[in-house]
């Protein structure tokens, strides 16, 4: 059972906007930013947008994040193929002495 | 363009112990913690536990507390985890991080002020087996 609460799928066809949302509470999305990463099957996750809303270097800007109180989510418009993946959301926990915590992933699927 | 190598590939039986490796290059070690995140076959990443070089102080998610170590040696840029008495559901693979949040004079301790992970290790097997 993770932390954060993340949808388990999400699909849309190409050009479309898909949102995944990411649920937590006061102790980690509350108080402290989110992240996001993507992983794509057999490689490791890639940050994809972090302090809630910034995009690294190099991550299409058709990637955004935004948060609201305890909640959470991931926006990605003009949907393209190579965006099938796996999403995780992330945050610092400040119960238990402080800890990393994710959700636990949202399958996208491009139809 | 920093970079963390990860060693290869573990097979452990039931009991024992593995300490994967994650050295560091191209960038500056110290300034940053390093975090530790599993993941299962099919499942979900799973937050270990981090460790801020320039202090030497690690932090360890309840879940592994007790069997789970993780170090670093600043004169050779590696980060370390051993996980011990090891089972089954431990078959994962293993990855570290870096937080890019930084950690100049230690000051992501006790927590880091914006935690994120923007350097990955490929990430390193283990499976256990008898």
């Amino acid at each position: 059972q993770s932390v954060l609460t993340q949808p388990p799928s999400a699909s849309g066809t190409p050009g479309q906007r898909v949102t995944i949302s990411c649920s937590g509470s006061s102790s980690n999305i509350g108080s402290n930013t989110v992240n996001w990463y993507q992983q794509l099957p057999g490689t490791a996750p890639k940050l994809l947008i972090y302090s809630n809303n910034q995009r690294p270097s190099g991550v299409p800007d058709r990637f955004s994040g935004s948060k609201s109180g305890t909640s959470a989510s991931l926006a990605i418009s003009g949907l393209q193929s190579e965006d099938e993946a796996d999403y995780y959301c992330a945050a610092w926990d400040d119960s238990l002495n402080g800890q990393g915590v994710f959700g636990g992933g949202t399958k996208l699927t491009v139809l | 363009q920093v970079q963390l190598v990860q060693s290869g590939a573990e097979v452990k039986k039931p009991g024992s112990s593995v300490k994967v490796s994650c050295k560091a290059s191209g960038g500056t070690f110290s300034s940053y913690a390093i975090s530790w995140v599993r993941q299962a076959p099919g499942q979900g990443l799973e937050w270990m536990g981090r460790i801020i070089p320039i202090l030497g102080i690690a932090n360890y998610a309840q879940k592994f507390q007790g069997r789970v170590t993780i170090t670093a040696d600043k004169s050779t840029s590696t980060a370390y985890m051993e996980l011990s008495s090891l089972r089954s559901e431990d078959t994962a693979v293993y990855y570290c991080a870096r937080e890019g949040g930084g950690c100049s004079g230690g000051s992501c301790y006790p927590g880091p002020l914006e935690y994120y992970m923007d350097v990955w290790g490929k990430g390193t097997t283990v499976t256990v087996s008898s």
